[in-house]
């Protein structure tokens, strides 16, 4: 157990639906990162939210958005959902550090089917 | 840029031998280097990491790692197979003071009793 949490567990949309996913963060952790891992793929960076503001972005279009609240939890909203958003989506909290992010500790994830 | 790779997307072994995943980095300046497993329908366990201190990285339950600069690998080994060692496993590398880390393909490790 790692001490974040996703919501829901598993989720069904259909194609141009909106979407949100919940993190709730470790205790003591002030960064969140979102992946998206597609089915027999390694988890592809989102974007990663330090101290309520975007850190940093992957390669994904601005349908994808986030938030992270001042107690560190956060959201990811997909808007517009085409089939290929179909995936696993992880949360992973860190402790940002002078020397920079420190170890990710993952969620569960949100199993989103989009038909 | 960084990335990584993972030489095989399957593995097999027998229980009690033992395990060797491969993965080969890129990266300009120094990594820091995981390999996490992932069992079906959970999210990603860390198993250990390298951060520029001893080349040779103990993780749990027994697993263990070398950084090698000069082959640019960071190989994933276990003396003995376990029936529970049967997940898929990454290797990630990511940047001091970076905002991201990157993933490999993931190596699925399959133990035959």
């Amino acid at each position: 157990e790692t001490g974040v949490t996703q919501s829901p567990t598993h989720l069904i949309k259909t194609r141009g639906q909106q979407v949100t996913l919940r993190c709730s963060s470790q205790s003591g952790h002030n960064t969140v990162s979102w992946y998206q891992q597609a089915l027999g793929q390694g988890p592809q960076f989102i974007f990663q939210y330090y101290r309520e503001e975007e850190n940093g972005r992957g390669n994904f279009p601005p349908r994808f958005s986030g938030l992270q609240f001042p107690n560190y939890s956060s959201e990811l909203n997909v808007n517009a959902l085409e089939l290929d958003d179909s995936a696993l989506y992880l949360c992973a909290s860190s402790l940002r550090d002078v020397g920079g992010t420190d170890t990710q500790y993952f969620g569960p994830g949100t199993r989103l089917t989009v038909l | 840029a960084q990335s990584v790779t993972q030489l095989g997307s399957h593995v097999s072994v027998s229980e009690g031998a033992l395990v060797l995943l491969r993965c080969n980095y890129s990266s300009s300046v120094p990594p820091y280097l995981f390999w996490y497993v992932q069992y079906p329908n959970q999210g990603l366990q860390l198993l250990l990491k390298y951060t520029s201190a001893a080349t040779l990285v103990k993780g749990i339950n027994d697993f263990e790692a070398e950084f090698k600069k000069s082959e640019t690998s960071f190989h994933l080994t276990k003396p003995s197979a376990h029936m529970s060692d049967a997940a898929e496993y990454f290797c990630a590398v990511s940047l001091r003071g970076g905002f991201k880390t990157i993933f490999g393909a993931g190596t699925r490790l399959f133990v035959k009793a």
